[in-house]
């Protein structure tokens, strides 16, 4: 069936550091790709999404690439900075499913030294 | 995207006791979801609350355990039944973003059986 496998953490980077999260999956035909965030306190939402094979997704200054070859969604920021410490979940969809049908990594917890 | 409310934030509950979590969103949607988010744990949809019938259940999630009511399209309850150490997660209400696969998140309610 359908997963994802993403970097375990916690991660913590000074700021302005180069961050990359990694986020595998495994899936039926062609699914859509997502990372979501979650700020402390808040809840879950969507930072970028790709639909098909090297689409690249980009918000906020995080970037991931759709790569089917890799069967991967890594997350990327080439500076990062306090405001960005947060959860970070990778997830995916089957496009010819319901919204139901979103499966979620176990999410990477991300703090940022000033 | 949709506004969601959850209540509580957060509670600390006895072992045998019942508690109902809240879900309001500040506009009309046709499918929300409850999840549970176990401790280092990815998220797991519980169910799908449907509007004037019973909800969804995901497979071993039960209706006895986690009642949910969806009395209209802005408003759904899910309880935590006879609780026990096991139950202590986040439960996270959610809806589906028109015609897209995309989610959107309260903030969860903490809950913790002792």
């Amino acid at each position: 069936g359908n997963s994802v496998t993403q970097m375990e953490g916690p991660v913590t980077l000074s700021e302005e550091a180069f961050l990359t999260i990694n986020c595998t999956y495994t899936a039926t035909g062609y699914p859509s790709l997502f990372w979501y965030v979650q700020y402390p306190g808040e809840g879950l939402q969507l930072l970028l999404k790709a639909t098909k094979a090297d689409d690249k997704g980009s918000n906020k200054g995080f970037e991931a690439t759709y790569r089917k070859e890799t069967t991967s969604f890594h997350l990327e920021k080439g500076s990062v900075q306090v405001s960005d410490s947060a959860v970070y979940f990778c997830a995916l969809s089957d496009p010819y499913s319901s919204a139901s049908k979103i499966i979620f990594g176990s999410g990477t917890r991300l703090s940022i030294r000033p | 995207s949709a506004v969601i409310s959850q209540k509580p934030s957060r509670d600390i509950c006895q072992r045998g006791t019942s508690l109902t979590i809240q879900c309001q969103v500040d506009s009309q949607v046709t499918m929300m979801f409850w999840y549970r988010q176990q401790p280092g744990q990815s998220l797991t949809l519980i169910a799908t609350a449907n509007q004037g019938s019973e909800a969804t259940y995901e497979s071993g999630f039960v209706i006895d355990k986690f009642p949910i009511s969806r009395p209209n399209l802005t408003f759904s309850t899910l309880t935590v039944s006879n609780m026990s150490p096991e139950d202590s997660s986040i439960y996270l209400c959610s809806v589906a973003q028109t015609g897209a696969n995309v989610l959107t998140f309260g903030a969860g309610s903490r809950l913790t059986v002792l």
